[in-house]
Parts: structure tokens; C-alpha cells; sequence
């Protein structure tokens, strides 16, 4: 079965330092991976999607992924956060070509930004 | 923009009463599915129907039914309420051969 994990439950960075987030999947096939991003008491909004192609991609408020088939991650990282991304992420995912299968989900990982 | 528009954002229901909420999207998406979500569980799907009057269900259909009676709108219905289905409930749909989907913003339904 499809899975995905994000091993970090919450992680709390200073405003201005770099993020990593971590997302592993257990995948058979070629998937296709995504990463939403959940402010409070709000829905999920898509960060950006990898389908194929260059393994980094670039997605909105400055956040980038990148693809790594050999270890079965896609990571999302940000340079400099801000106080404005606390919030909390998720990563996705499907497998490619399986047209109206369910994204399955991680459980999350909730961001905290410290001055 | 795609948008996916849950009736209420805020609910409060008693143990008993059968609940209904509502999920429209307005960019002719065949696919929609209500998931629910928990403090350190994540998403769970709990339904989802790729097309009008077709329904399958998810992970955890226990307690809930759904209806699709026009291609826009989704139904999550809660039976019977209990307090364990207090949660937030969120809706999604995208395209037939997906994958991408779009949330709605969420309906924080508390069940007394």
C-alpha cells in the first residue's frame, strides 16, 4: 500500500534561517508528489507538484522541492522563512497515470517561526 | 481559480442528529472526496465519487454516507452524530485523470 511518511512532527525555526521539511514515500510505481501548505482554521493549498522531468521544482512563496528517486524523498526546503509560514505542511502523493485515485496523504508537519 | 466552497465553516451539532454538509466546486471537476482531519492523524479520505451518483469509499467510511446528485456538489452526511466525529472536514475534487486536487477551506464540525 501507498504510503507517506514526514518523520518530523514540529519543527520551529528562526525568521531568516533555512527550512528543510522531509517527506519519505513507499512507492512501487512512478509517483507523482506534492506538497500543500495549511494556515489555521484554513484549507489545503497547493506549494507546488513534481510529475516529471528536473527533480528541483520551484513553487510559490519562494519554496522549492526536490525529487531524489533513490531514496524515495521529496523534500521541501526555503532559504530565508518567514514569520508568515508558520503553518502546517503536507506532502502528497499518487501514482502517475492512475487518473481519479485519491492523493494520499502524510500527517503533517506544523511549522513554528521564532523572531 | 478553481473554487471549492463548503456551506458552513463552523458547526456545532448534538449526539444524535443527522448532519449534512455540503461541498460545491465550480470547475466541471469529476472527481470530489471529503477527508477528515485530525491532530497527528493527518488526512483521512473518507469518501470519494468519480462521478455523478458513483461513490467509493476511503479509508474510514464508518458513520458517514455521501451523495452526488449533480456533478458540482458533494454531500458528507454524519447519520447518527457522535462526539467522536468531531473533527474538521475538508473537500477536494480535480479532474478525472487528476492528479492535482482542490481544497475547499474546511467545515469545523464539534458534535455535544
Amino acid at each position: 500500500a501507498q504510503s507517506v511518511t514526514q518523520p518530523d512532527i514540529h519543527i520551529t525555526v528562526s525568521e531568516g534561517a533555512s527550512l528543510e521539511l522531509r517527506c519519505n514515500y513507499s512507492y512501487g510505481a512512478t509517483p507523482y508528489l506534492f506538497w500543500y501548505v495549511q494556515s489555521p482554521g484554513q484549507g489545503l493549498q497547493l506549494l507546488l507538484k513534481y510529475f516529471s522531468g528536473d527533480t528541483l521544482v520551484q513553487g510559490i512563496k519562494g519554496f522549492e522541492a526536490e525529487f531524489k528517486r533513490s531514496q524515495s524523498s521529496f523534500n521541501l526546503r526555503k532559504p530565508s522563512v518567514h514569520w508568515s509560514d508558520a503553518a502546517e505542511y503536507f506532502c502528497a502523493v499518487v501514482t502517475s497515470g492512475s487518473g481519479n485515485t485519491p492523493l494520499v496523504f502524510g500527517k503533517g508537519t506544523r511549522l513554528s517561526v521564532i523572531a | 481559480d478553481v473554487k471549492v466552497t463548503q456551506s458552513s465553516r463552523y458547526l456545532v451539532k448534538r449526539t444524535g442528529e443527522k448532519v449534512f454538509l455540503e461541498c460545491v466546486q465550480d470547475m466541471d471537476h469529476e472527481n470530489m472526496f471529503w477527508y477528515r482531519q485530525d491532530p497527528g492523524l493527518g488526512l483521512r479520505l473518507i469518501y470519494f465519487s468519480y462521478d455523478v451518483k458513483m461513490k467509493e469509499k476511503g479509508d474510514i467510511p464508518e458513520g458517514y454516507s455521501v451523495s452526488r446528485e449533480k456533478k458540482e456538489r458533494f454531500s458528507l452526511i454524519l447519520e447518527s452524530a457522535s462526539t467522536n466525529q468531531t473533527s474538521m472536514y475538508l473537500c477536494a475534487s480535480s479532474f478525472w485523470q487528476g492528479p492535482e486536487a482542490f481544497f475547499g477551506q474546511g467545515t469545523r464540525l464539534t458534535v455535544v
